[in-house]
């Protein structure tokens, strides 16, 4: 069974703390993704990556950065947590050419909670 | 770029109904439109797509259809079941060939026993 794992399903930070939320997939699949949602306003994406160590920015890439230094893995870094990035944070991958075919899969999310 | 509309009010279905549920948008037709469900604390889970020269998709209790002219999709369950009480979410690539996708914000399904 194909799978997206992120690494903590919930995590409180303090402000001004430096978060790391790791998301590992098992598909080999090119594309790796970052969306935050928030009620009432829906998935947003973050970032994107569509092979190692290339990114692109997405809708709102404000105040994170991330990393991938292998295919299967894709960080999401909050430089210094505010309280407005409260938020579940989701992790998907799909294949290059045919998130057409499969979709999206998403990991099982992580609730973020900045005090 | 790309709007989606999904209707903000949750949708409540009595078991053994169909429940239709509508996704609009707006701007250029996309080459492919998909439909995810969603549960509670989870992230969604990729149910089926149907490319822009496809009227109907069906896969098992589930079909959709694409109406490019109207730029709409509709998103069926026949002889629904509490257990498909989720929120379901349209989605479609940011431009006309793009891997990238975004999602509407979703209609919460309630399917009363």
């Amino acid at each position: 069974d194909v799978k997206v794992t992120q690494s903590s399903r919930y995590l409180v930070k303090r402000t001004g703390e430096k978060v790391f939320l790791e998301c590992v997939q098992d598909m080999d699949h090119e594309n790796m993704f970052w969306y935050r949602q928030d009620p009432g306003l829906g998935l947003r994406l973050i970032y994107f990556s569509y092979d190692v160590k290339m990114k692109e920015k997405g809708d709102i890439p404000e105040g994170y950065s991330v990393s991938r230094e292998k295919k299967e893995r894709f960080s999401l870094i909050l430089e210094s947590a505010s309280t407005n990035q409260t938020s579940m944070y989701l992790c998907a991958s799909s294949r290059l050419s045919s998130p057409t075919n499969y979709g999206y899969t998403f990991g099982s999310g992580t609730r973020l909670t900045v005090v | 770029s790309q709007k989606i509309e999904q209707n903000s009010e949750a949708l409540n279905i009595q078991e053994g109904k169909t429940a239709t549920l509508t996704c609009n948008y707006t701007n250029y037709s996309p080459a492919y439109l998909q439909w995810y469900r969603q549960d509670p604390g989870r992230g969604p889970v990729f149910l089926l797509l149907i490319r822009e020269n496809e009227k109907e998709k069906r896969k098992e209790r589930l079909k959709v259809t694409f109406d490019t002219t109207l730029k709409q999709s509709l998103f069926h369950i026949t002889a629904s079941q509490p257990a498909d009480s989720a929120t379901y979410l349209c989605a479609l690539p940011y431009t006309n060939r793009d891997d990238k996708i975004i999602f509407g914000k979703g209609t919460r399904l309630h399917i009363l026993p």
